[in-house]
């Protein structure tokens, strides 16, 4: 069956770290992988998206992913975090073909908390 | 239009009472997605519609949840005889066709709060 897991529910950083938020999933083929950002009162914004070609892909917000094929892997990360960088992340994957229709596989998110 | 647009951002409703949530997609998508999103919870998917196929409903909790989408455009999420549970952000997205290449995914709209009182 198709899934994504984000292994961690909650991670708090210091402003000026680096951060890595793991993803990782099951799927018969190569998906299309998505990070999605969602701040506090807000819906979810893409950062970035991950279908063919440069497995490293860059996104918005300084945040880049590596898509690993051999582990199954797509995690986000972040050279040096802001303080606005604090908001929770979701990965997903798709599309998952279920009974004709097309949809995204969300992970269940990352809650990031940035320490001053 | 440039974005998802939900309305209202925000809605209190008494126990029992109907509520109605709209969502405008981005011009051109065909595809529409209703999801809710408990406190401090993950996406929780309710339905999607897909042009003029019928829509997947194997989300909605019970029937006291039903959505329609007029003329491959807005959409209306109802909510019946509310409870206190259903109290969440209710969130719309949007999105072209999947067809295999270049696909940008979903575009979500900034939610609607449901408060029941």
């Amino acid at each position: 069956a198709q899934s994504v897991t984000q292994p961690d529910i909650h991670i708090t950083v210091s402003e000026g770290a680096s951060l890595e938020l793991r993803c990782n999933y099951s799927y018969g083929a190569t998906p299309y992988l998505f990070w999605y950002v969602q701040s506090p009162g807000q819906g979810l914004q893409l950062l970035l998206k991950y279908f063919s070609g440069d497995t490293l892909v860059q996104g918005i917000k300084g945040f880049e992913a590596e898509f690993k094929r051999s582990q199954s892997s797509f995690n986000l990360r972040k050279p040096s975090v802001h303080w606005s960088d604090a908001a929770e992340y979701f990965c997903a994957v798709g599309p998952s073909f279920s009974g004709g229709y097309n949809k995204l596989i969300f992970g269940a998110g990352t809650r990031l908390a940035v320490h001053p | 239009g440039a974005g998802v647009s939900q309305s209202p951002s925000n809605k209190v409703t008494e126990k029992g009472k109907d509520v109605e949530l709209r969502c405008d997609p981005i011009s051109g998508h065909t595809a529409l997605y209703w999801y809710r999103q408990s406190l401090g919870q993950g996406l929780e998917f309710l339905i999607y519609f897909q042009g003029n196929s019928a829509p997947d409903k194997s989300g909605l909790p019970s029937d006291r949840f039903s959505a329609e989408r007029t003329g491959g455009s807005v959409s209306t999420l109802t909510i019946q005889r509310t409870q206190q549970e259903d109290s969440a952000v209710y969130l719309c997205a949007s999105s072209l066709e999947f067809s295999g290449g270049d696909w940008d995914g979903y575009t979500f709209g900034s939610g609607t709060r449901l408060t029941v009182v």
